[in-house]
């Protein structure tokens, strides 16, 4: 069966240091999202990408990146973590309209926590 | 600021009763909206849907109503059962297949 996978499901960093949360679908879906929940926030988006070579910031982008090299990988990576970062971040994927049949439909991951010391 | 807003943090009803969730929206541009449940330590998994040109849309136990001049959409869940209880997020997009802006979620309790 198709699903999308996050890894590592928990992380204790240190500020400063360099993480990377990797994301894993194999839907085959061109879209994929990283989101951040925060309590009373809901989900944040982070960065997206429409395909392969294309990415987007979100409303929260500050101190991540991501990069699509192929369909189905969207790694986020936090340069310089903070404590402002500890967070439970999603990942989620969704095709193009009218392939599902469905309106947006993403599918979501199970999450990674973060933990920033 | 919030484009999408669910002003209930929490909700409990009792079993077998109606749940009803609330989400408001600012942005004309949104032409879908979904609801999403979340339980802990799991990813949110889509419920329903619906689009700017429908007033209502519903599955089995599950609708959801949109009015466009108010800006508004509710989730009505009858009846509620002890496996509801979950948070709930509402969500809307301007385009299918694009990017989703999320409320800040309603957890749900019913009770036996």
């Amino acid at each position: 069966d198709a699903e999308i996978t996050q890894s590592p499901r928990h992380k204790i960093t240190e500020t400063g240091r360099q993480v990377t949360l990797a994301c894993h679908q194999t839907w085959n879906h061109n879209n994929m999202f990283w989101y951040r929940q925060d309590l009373g926030h809901g989900l944040r988006l982070i960065h997206y990408s429409y395909g392969v070579q294309d990415t987007n910031k979100g409303e929260v982008s500050d101190g991540y990146s991501v990069s699509r090299s192929n369909t189905e990988d969207l790694p986020l990576t936090l340069e310089s973590a903070a404590s402002s970062q500890t967070s439970v971040y999603f990942c989620a994927s969704s095709s193009f309209p009218g392939l599902a049949g469905s309106y947006n439909e993403q599918f979501f991951g199970p999450g990674t926590r973060l933990t920033v010391l | 600021d919030q484009q999408v807003k669910q002003n209930s943090p929490s909700l409990s009803v009792q079993e077998g009763r109606i749940s009803i969730l609330n989400c408001d929206y600012t942005n004309s541009m949104f032409d879908y909206f979904l609801w999403y449940k979340k339980y802990p330590a799991e990813g949110p998994t889509f419920l329903i849907s619906i689009s700017s040109i429908k007033d209502k849309n519903e599955d089995g136990r599950f609708t959801v109503f949109l009015n466009k001049s108010a800006k508004h959409l509710s989730l009505h869940i009858v009846p509620s059962q002890p496996g509801d209880s979950a948070v709930y997020f509402c969500a809307a997009s301007g385009a299918a297949g694009n990017k989703l802006t999320f409320g800040g979620g309603t957890r749900v309790l019913v009770k036996p």
